[in-house]
């Protein structure tokens, strides 16, 4: 089964500073894909960025990127120069190479203080 | 560019009361997936469709809960004699899937349906 850990319920930031959020995970499977998804208060679940078990190279996109550990089979997503419409929800996901199931953690509430 | 969306965005009804939920996914998206999301939680996996067939259900999706892909493009989810802990977000999503799951497969969500149970 698989795991995700956000040990994070809040974090504050100042505007056009830059966040870290944390998230670990727990497989035994080798080949597994790790995303991160912003929820706003209207509710929709947006795609930020993606990274593969075997990626050799931390992703970035625009103004995210992770800090991807494997041995520690952590995975943090940074975002520069916060925005104050960075302000939601932010959660950590896995998916297992042959499973549709996409697992969860709980979520970082991120608020941006101008 | 067309999103996932969903309808209705929100719901309210009386405990005992069937709802149905609607989800239009990308057009060329071959991959539908229902979540529910509780108050302080993360999504959690209902169901999978692949075109029109059902290929996957949690241990959540009692059987109150049904849903359908008729003709592989939206899909419905059903909720018979509604209990108030039904009260939850219902996100659905899609991808475009091509053999098996692959890890990097990324799933697009739509705007969720808030339901209410009262």
């Amino acid at each position: 089964a698989q795991k995700i850990t956000q040990t994070q319920p809040g974090m504050f930031v100042q505007e056009k500073e830059a966040v870290t959020l944390d998230c670990t995970y727990d497989t035994s499977d080798q080949s597994y894909g790790l995303f991160w998804y912003k929820q706003p208060s209207s509710g929709e679940m947006i795609f930020l960025i993606y990274q593969g078990s075997y990626d050799e190279q931390n992703a970035t996109e625009g103004r995210y990127s992770l800090n991807f550990q494997k041995a520690r089979k952590s995975t943090n997503l940074v975002i520069s120069a916060s925005q104050l419409g960075d302000s939601a929800m932010y959660f950590c996901a896995m998916r297992v190479e042959g499973y549709q199931k996409v697992t969860f953690g709980t979520g970082t509430k991120l608020q941006v203080i101008p | 560019d067309t999103g996932v969306s969903q309808d209705p965005r929100h719901k309210i009804t009386k405990r005992g009361q069937n709802v149905t939920f609607r989800c239009d996914p990308i057009s060329e998206h071959n991959r539908l997936y229902w979540y529910r999301q509780t108050l302080g939680q993360g999504p959690e996996f209902l169901t999978y469709f692949q075109n029109e067939a059902q290929l996957e259900k949690s241990r959540l999706l009692s059987d109150r809960f049904s849903a359908e892909r008729p003709k592989g493009s939206f899909s419905t989810l059903e909720i018979q004699r509604t209990e108030q802990g039904d009260s939850a977000m219902y996100l659905c999503a899609s991808s475009l899937g091509t053999s098996g799951g692959a890890a990097g497969e990324t799933q697009y969500f739509g705007p969720g349906t808030r339901l209410l149970v009262l």
